[in-house]
């Protein structure tokens, strides 16, 4: 079956733009996660989602980030006046529940602030 | 002091080596462990869980020493394609869901 999606693969972007990451995950995974990862790092928590509501979004850096889930599926990551220092690949992954142990990763989507 | 502490490598070992790696994590709330691998520039994939008992699949071993708060996974007669990054996570009761990353231990198998 079809795993997590994630579109765009690579963006790149002026520093100071608005930019929108979404996440398509498995069919029927009610838990929804967002990762970012550094260069030689692993991934890092964001925020997650059960159902259309962030159950947590202590990772959220600052807040130009924010993410949404409107109708429990789609997820969409927002990161406004974006930094050069957001670059990172920024990973969805989604799991059937939130204490499922297996977190699907989706192929992410590489964000270059220049 | 981070969650998960891991020796990033990188390991480089001939085909058929037995390689081990170990990590670390500061929480002893950590309820469960897991290995992750991730091939270059592709997403983390789950290699297995971590049970306090010890657990083979195959060629690899993990083990769990809630004691010393540490883990560890042995590879045994590596092959080419077991050249990646290893990710040790845990995560935690209290925050359900969220893991928590190592920065990864790079492995290269040469022939």
């Amino acid at each position: 079956g079809a795993g997590v999606s994630q579109t765009p693969s690579n963006k790149v972007t002026e520093k100071g733009k608005y930019v929108e990451l979404r996440c398509d995950p498995i069919s029927g995974h009610t838990a929804l996660y967002w990762y970012r990862q550094s260069l030689g790092q692993g991934p890092e928590f964001l925020i997650y989602f059960q159902g259309t509501g962030a159950a947590d979004d202590s990772g959220l850096p600052n807040d130009r980030f924010f993410a949404v889930r409107p109708e429990g599926s789609v997820s969409t990551l927002k990161i406004q006046r974006t930094e050069r220092g957001d670059s990172a690949v920024y990973l969805c992954a989604s799991s059937f529940q939130p204490s499922s142990y297996e977190q699907y990763f989706g192929p992410g989507t590489r964000l270059t602030v220049t | 002091r981070k969650e998960v502490e891991q020796d990033p490598g990188p390991f480089n070992v001939p085909e058929g080596a037995t390689v081990a790696f170990n990590c670390t994590y500061s929480n002893s709330a950590s309820q469960s462990f897991f290995w992750y691998r991730q091939d270059c520039r592709k997403e983390p994939k789950l290699l297995m869980s971590v049970y306090s008992s010890g657990n083979e699949d195959g060629r690899f071993t993990a083990q769990l020493n809630r004691a010393s708060q540490y883990i560890s996974l042995l590879i045994r007669d590596s092959k080419l394609s077991d050249s990646a990054t290893y990710l040790c996570v845990v995560n935690r009761g209290s925050t359900l869901g969220r893991l928590y990353f190592g920065r990864g231990t790079q492995l290269t198998v040469w022939p």
